[in-house]
């Protein structure tokens, strides 16, 4: 695999502030970007995702922003609740519609 | 929504045993089915890519005597881990994709198997 195995950074937030995860990739002929949220002895869970040609896409209470030019993700989450608690993880879409992950991050949020 | 099941969701077994681990399309048809694997704290690690009817290909490092991947049906892909030891011990998890869908859609997860070997 391609994905370094390092361990996972934290970000601890307080319930109801904004948060930004970031996620640097790693192949800048990727077309495709997806972030995941993962729940501890779960698999993925798919958020939101954004296409090369776009450089930002909101949903509900996310927002996805890409940089090309430093190969650079954000995904922003207003108004952070308890339940978003997770680890998250950016993916890139490489050749052959596989899935490389980012590091990942996990998120604390205190009530 | 769509939905990927595997099953067993958790396996504990004895050093030397073949553990066999399901992968399945519930409610649509897979004809790429994707194999990870997570250590704890970690990220995922893409195995291998299970294609519908002929051989999966490997990503570099993962041996395929080790991991056979059999997709014999549009709906299902199995993971074999052949005389396990606990060195491969982990979570594994798999993915797949809609045929219907272009590359530029996302992969359905299933819940993961947590592997021990003993």
């Amino acid at each position: 695999g391609e994905s370094v195995g390092l361990h996972l950074p934290t970000l601890s937030v307080q319930e109801g502030d904004n948060s930004i995860i970031n996620c640097a990739y790693s192949n800048s002929a990727s077309d495709y970007f997806i972030w995941y949220k993962q729940e501890s002895g779960k698999g993925p869970q798919f958020i939101i995702d954004i296409r090369s040609n776009m450089d930002k896409r909101q949903g509900q209470r996310v927002t996805v922003l890409l940089n090309k030019t430093v190969k650079h993700l954000s995904l922003q989450i207003a108004a952070t609740q308890p339940g978003d608690s997770a680890v998250y993880f950016c993916a890139e879409n490489i050749q052959g519609g596989k899935l490389i992950f980012g590091q990942g991050t996990e998120l604390s949020v205190k009530p | 929504g769509a939905v990927v099941s595997q099953h067993p969701s958790r396996v504990i077994c004895k050093s030397g045993t073949s553990v066999k681990i399901e992968c399945r399309s519930l409610d649509f048809q897979a004809t790429t089915m994707f194999w990870y694997r997570q250590f704890p704290k970690q990220s995922l690690m893409l195995m291998a890519t299970s294609n519908e009817g002929s051989k999966a290909t490997y990503e570099q490092g993962v041996e395929k005597d080790k991991f056979l991947i059999n997709h014999a049906s549009l709906t299902l892909s199995t993971l074999t881990v052949t005389s396990a030891h606990p060195e491969d011990s982990s979570f594994y998890i798999c993915s797949a994709r809609d045929r219907r869908s272009g590359l530029e859609q996302p992969q359905h997860f299933g819940d993961g198997t947590r592997l021990s070997i003993l």
